[in-house]
């Protein structure tokens, strides 16, 4: 069975960058769509981006793209997503989960804060 | 974007009792692609359904989606301890949303 772990998060200024990992383990991990959903105070749960198994194919909320970027290396079996030009409005727990469009397994999430 | 509207936004129930949560959709959610998940406090959420009505593995058959379109439900029946929490539904017709929640609460 599949675990992630993320790690990444911290507290950053806005327009800072992060860049939050994900470490994946279970043999199902490489056949799998992967995706990154936040959940914000006061935005509730929201979907962020999907990669596909080989890491070629991408999608991202309208909100984020063009600043963030998702990627994955599955000969270390983790997956990044780089975080760029941040928002005080993108501050939220950043949790990696399994699945491209619905998630059946989920990380315990990495907090990013964007504040001055 | 589809906007999805959980009701009500608490429902206060004792255990033994049945839960019945509602998922508006803003338009038709075609092909069911409607999940559901329970959230406890400092965890991630776990998915519970799928395709409107298929449980996930591991979910025990009290709890029940249904519903199709725009209305879909999520029953709990004899309510445990373990199930009080919050739940969300989402859609993955047209890219992805969530709904803001439903807590059920003792």
């Amino acid at each position: 069975e599949v675990q992630l772990l993320e790690s990444g998060g911290g507290l950053v200024q806005p327009g800072g960058s992060l860049r939050l990992s994900c470490a994946a383990s279970g043999s199902t991990y490489r056949s799998s769509a992967m995706s990154w959903v936040r959940q914000g105070p006061g935005r509730g749960l929201e979907w962020v981006s999907t990669i596909s198994e080989s890491g070629v194919i991408t999608n991202y909320a309208d909100l984020v793209k063009g600043r963030f970027t998702f990627s994955r290396d599955n000969s270390k079996n983790t997956l990044y997503l780089q975080v760029n030009s941040l928002r005080v409005e993108d501050t939220a727990v950043y949790y990696c989960a399994k699945g491209q469009y619905y998630f059946d397994l989920w990380g315990r999430g990495t907090l990013v804060i964007v504040s001055s | 974007e589809i906007v999805l509207t959980q009701s009500p936004g608490t429902l206060s129930l004792s255990p033994g009792e049945t839960a019945t949560l509602s998922c508006r959709a803003s338009q038709s959610v075609t092909n069911n692609y409607l999940a559901w998940y329970q959230q406890k406090p400092g965890q991630a959420p776990r998915l519970l359904i799928y395709g409107a009505s298929g449980r996930a593995t591991g979910i025990p058959d009290r709890f029940r989606g249904s519903g199709s379109g725009t209305d879909f439900t999520l029953t709990i029946s004899r309510l445990e301890p373990e199930d009080f929490a919050v739940y969300y539904c989402q859609q993955y017709d047209s890219s992805r949303t969530f709904g803001q929640g439903t807590k059920v609460e003792i």
